[in-house]
């Protein structure tokens, strides 16, 4: 069955660290990917998406990706995160020319100031 | 637009009781999909609707139910409820239902006693 990972659950960083959290799916075909964050007592909500092209991809607020294939992975990256990026992150696959959308269990960031 | 809005916000109900969650989708979006959110485990997929019909269906049991009306507003209901059942039920619409971007309510909040 598909499925998609996200090892760190818990992450805690001081402002002005590099941030980096993991996602990886399982499943051979063509895949659409996305990250969402929710912000404390916010809705979830995009952060971006990839679907096809330049496997570097830029989110809002400083966030990108790197769709990686032969590794299955889709790595969220901030080179300097802030106090404000405290969320929860969840990582999103959706199966090409299906209806399936598979979310990962989420991290949780806490961003120390 | 209007974004999606889920009623009510917050229920509390207990065991044995049923319960329907409401959920209006952005005006336009013909897809709603119902996620059952819970501290470390993520998103779990309930259903998704278009056009009236159930096109996918998560790994929940028969207590759980959906429909959606031609207005594309989408119901789901829990019938004896369990305290496991206590969550946060989040409705998502988008235009078409294959892998484009969610759009997320806030969610209804659920505490079965």
């Amino acid at each position: 069955a598909q499925s998609v990972s996200q090892h760190n659950h818990h992450v805690i960083l001081s402002e002005a660290a590099s941030l980096e959290l993991g996602c990886n799916y399982s499943y051979g075909g063509t895949v659409n990917l996305f990250w969402y964050v929710q912000y404390p007592g916010q809705h979830l909500q995009l952060l971006l998406k990839y679907f096809s092209g330049d496997p570097l991809v830029k989110g809002i607020k400083g966030f990108e990706a790197e769709f990686i294939k032969s590794k299955f992975s889709f790595n969220l990256r901030k080179p300097s995160v802030q106090w404000s990026d405290t969320a929860e992150y969840f990582c999103a696959v959706s199966i090409s020319g299906t209806y399936k959308y598979i979310f990962g269990t989420g991290t949780r960031l806490k961003v120390l100031a | 637009k209007a974004g999606v809005t889920q009623t009510p916000r917050y229920l509390i109900k207990t065991r044995g009781q049923q319960v329907t969650l409401s959920c209006s989708p952005i005006s336009g979006h013909r897809s709603v999909s119902w996620y059952q959110q819970t501290p470390g485990q993520g998103l779990q997929f309930l259903f998704e609707y278009f056009s009236e019909t159930q096109r996918n269906k998560g790994n929940f049991p028969g207590r759980f139910s959906g429909r959606q009306f031609s207005n594309s507003r989408s119901e789901m209901n829990v019938s004896t409820l369990e305290l496991g059942d206590s969550a946060l039920y989040l409705c998502a619409s988008r235009p078409d239902p294959a892998g484009e971007t969610q759009y997320f309510g806030p969610g209804t909040r659920l505490l079965v006693l």
